[in-house]
């Protein structure tokens, strides 16, 4: 079984760009999760879809940032435009509605975006 | 005030060597308790996990959790150098998708052959 994808695994733009993120869940798994680390810093959740709503958005840093789920398959996450701080690895994971523990979260890769 | 601390490392120890990883946190909501491994350029990987308070045994590695404390450990033994990555602990409040991760920053550990 695939695991949860990301492309690109690296992204370089320039300050003021805009840069789109996707991500590939694990096939059937309705919840998809985003998450970022900053240099130096935990791991931050950003928001979660449950198929394509967006159920908790609450770590969502301003409103340069916007996730997708059309579908409720893969995600995107695009950041319009790129400051500085936004630098760093941001990681999608997901996992399945029910069964076993529920909220056994799979990660993907990481993208990992440099804004200069 | 971080609502998960965790020492950062890195720590290094020999091959052999009993390893122990520990994490604080402050917000007693907290029900389940994660341990995750990250080898570079990788995504976190879960290794563990406990409901509340108690331990929990899997081959060389044991998580202990003392909610009484806010306290938790995570011990791995005759540590192998395939045991370098990084180690994150992680929380969450509920029995429910809906409940997203809280993480501490991670310890750098290093097994030397």
């Amino acid at each position: 079984e695939a695991g949860v994808t990301q492309f690109p695994s690296h992204s370089v733009i320039e300050k003021g760009q805009t840069v789109t993120l996707r991500c590939d869940p694990i096939s059937g798994h309705d919840n998809l999760y985003w998450y970022r680390r900053v240099m130096g810093k935990e791991i931050k959740f950003l928001l979660h879809f449950v198929k394509e709503s967006k159920q908790d958005e609450s770590g969502m840093p301003n409103n340069r940032f916007l996730a997708e789920r059309t579908g409720g398959t893969y995600s995107t996450l695009k950041v319009q435009p790129a400051e500085l701080e936004d630098s760093g690895v941001y990681f999608c994971a997901s996992s399945q509605i029910a069964g076993g523990w529920v909220n056994e979260q799979f990660f993907g890769p990481g993208t990992r975006l440099t804004v200069l | 005030q971080k609502e998960v601390e965790q020492d950062p490392g890195p720590l290094s120890v020999p091959e052999g060597a009993i390893v122990s990883l520990n994490c604080t946190y402050s917000n007693s909501a907290f029900q389940y308790f994660m341990w995750y491994r990250q080898y570079s350029r990788k995504g976190p990987e879960l290794l563990m996990y406990t409901y509340s308070s108690g331990n929990k045994e899997d081959g060389r590695f044991t998580a202990q959790v003392d909610k009484s404390s806010k306290y938790i450990s995570l011990f791995i033994r005759d540590s192998q150098p395939s045991d370098s990555a990084t180690y994150l602990c992680a929380m969450s409040w509920g029995y429910s998708s809906a409940s997203k991760i809280i993480f501490g920053s991670g310890t750098r550990l290093s097994i030397r052959p």
